[in-house]
């Protein structure tokens, strides 16, 4: 498979906190995005870091590439309850015939506590 | 709101037989996609279609089928259905144009998805 994975599978941190998502992923790639998925619902978009890029910021999120070793990191910095979700790494493969096919991890399910 | 429309959003079904879940993509866009999620299996991509053609084929089984009409709506059909196709399934859209090619190096825009539950 050419799916990513995240790490952890799941986190649980209380308001205030700051809360770090990891994703590696197998292939080349173009870019690698960050997704949120509330439960049962639709994925949004929230991040994407072009493979020439090692860090890009976004209010409170923070993600870091490395290219070389194939992860990816999403920080969330002073976590809300309203930040639990699911968060998905997406990596854009650049070369193939999967070119542009965006590969999935399965997701780390972070639940932030009042 | 994605602005990515699919009907419908709840379906439950029997054994055997065949549904079709339906997405309107963003207007304008070109490309649209559809995913299935499953617990076991994660978000896989099933098929994309650019202007009404196939362009890129994923892990979708033979007994599903997808078209997408010259209005750019798409039609995900689901046929001889098993209790394991039960899942969500998305349907997400892009432009679909970078300097004319139909390979996305954006984001995805998704619906929020149809789910599927066959008993």
């Amino acid at each position: 498979s050419q799916q990513g994975e995240e790490d952890p599978q799941a986190l649980s941190i209380q308001e205030g906190e700051n809360a770090t998502m990891n994703c590696s992923y197998k292939t080349s790639i173009n870019n690698l995005q960050w997704y949120r998925q509330n439960s049962g619902r639709g994925l949004v978009h929230l991040i994407l870091i072009r493979s020439n890029e090692r860090e890009k910021h976004s209010g409170r999120l923070r993600v870091t590439l490395d290219t070389s070793k194939k992860s990816s990191s999403l920080l969330i910095t002073a976590s809300r309850a309203a930040d639990t979700a699911s968060y998905f790494c997406a990596s854009q493969a650049d070369r193939g015939s999967t070119l542009g096919r965006l590969y999935f991890g399965r997701g780390t399910q972070l639940t932030v506590w009042p | 709101d994605s602005g990515v429309t699919q009907t419908p959003k709840h379906l439950i079904t029997a054994t055997g037989q065949r549904v079709t879940l339906r997405c309107s993509p963003r207007s304008g866009d070109l490309s649209v996609y559809w995913y299935q999620q499953s617990l076991d299996q994660g978000l896989q991509f099933l098929i994309q279609y650019y202007n009404g053609e196939e362009r890129a084929k994923g892990n979708i089984l033979e007994r599903f089928s997808a078209q997408q009409f010259p209005d750019l709506h798409s039609e995900l059909n689901l046929s001889s259905l098993e209790l394991g196709d039960s899942a969500l399934y998305f349907c997400a859209s892009t432009p679909g144009i970078l300097a004319g090619a139909f390979r996305n190096t954006g984001e995805l825009f998704f619906g929020e998805g149809s789910r599927l539950t066959v008993l």
